[in-house]
């Protein structure tokens, strides 16, 4: 079954550090996986895509890492705001003649000033 | 430009009742989504359109559940005789063409409450 792992469930680190949150997958075959943030009560936006090839990918203080012989994905936050308190939610593109997206269920983190 | 914009932001609505939810995506979009999302959980698949046809309806979870988008832009979600557990977020989301490695662009999602 196609399955998308998320961890831990919930973070609490002090403003200005770093964390780095994981994500194992199970789908296959696998077209692509991206990293969304979530604020409460917003859509989520797009941090990060990585296809097969792409081993890392950054986007401001975000950076993705992707391993996918072990499927597995991190997402590393570097020098933590108040305003990364957020869900993140990493996303699995399967191309099994569909496009589904499998979502995990996220990482909700909270900054503390 | 505007982004993906969803109404009603909230629908609250009785059991056994139709309700229509509304997605307008961003002018241009020819890819579109649709997604519900419960509590604490991350977005399930519904459904995805590109231009007015549905490319895959895999994820409706019954056939209470039910997507048109007849000219291509805007989508509306219509659910039949709302059950209680139907109550979530409903997210639409819409990309330019709807290619593998393509941004998704989320709108911020219509409430729903069956009571």
């Amino acid at each position: 079954k196609n399955q998308v792992e998320q961890s831990p469930q919930s973070l609490i680190i002090l403003e200005g550090k770093n964390c780095t949150l994981q994500c194992n997958y199970t789908v296959s075959p696998f077209s692509n996986l991206r990293w969304y943030k979530q604020d409460t009560g917003r859509g989520p936006v797009s941090l990060t895509i990585m296809t097969f090839s792409e081993n890392t990918k950054s986007n401001g203080r975000y950076t993705a890492t992707l391993d996918a012989d072990t499927k597995q994905s991190s997402l590393h936050i570097t020098a933590s705001q108040l305003s990364d308190s957020a869900s993140y939610i990493c996303v699995v593109r399967t191309t099994s003649g569909t496009y589904k997206y499998i979502f995990g269920t996220g990482t909700r983190l909270k900054v503390l000033a | 430009g505007a982004g993906v914009s969803q109404t009603p932001s909230n629908k609250v609505t009785e059991k056994g009742k139709y309700v229509e939810l509304r997605c307008d995506p961003i002018s241009g979009h020819t890819a579109l989504y649709w997604y519900r999302q419960s509590l604490g959980q991350g977005p399930e698949f519904l459904i995805y359109f590109q231009g007015t046809g549905a490319a895959d309806d895999s994820g409706l979870p019954n056939d209470r559940f039910f997507a048109v988008r007849p000219e291509g832009s805007v989508s509306t979600l219509k659910i039949q005789r709302t059950e209680r557990g139907d109550s979530a977020v409903y997210l639409c989301a819409s990309s330019l063409s709807g290619i593998h490695a393509e941004t998704q662009y989320f709108g911020p999602g219509t409430r729903l409450l069956v009571l």
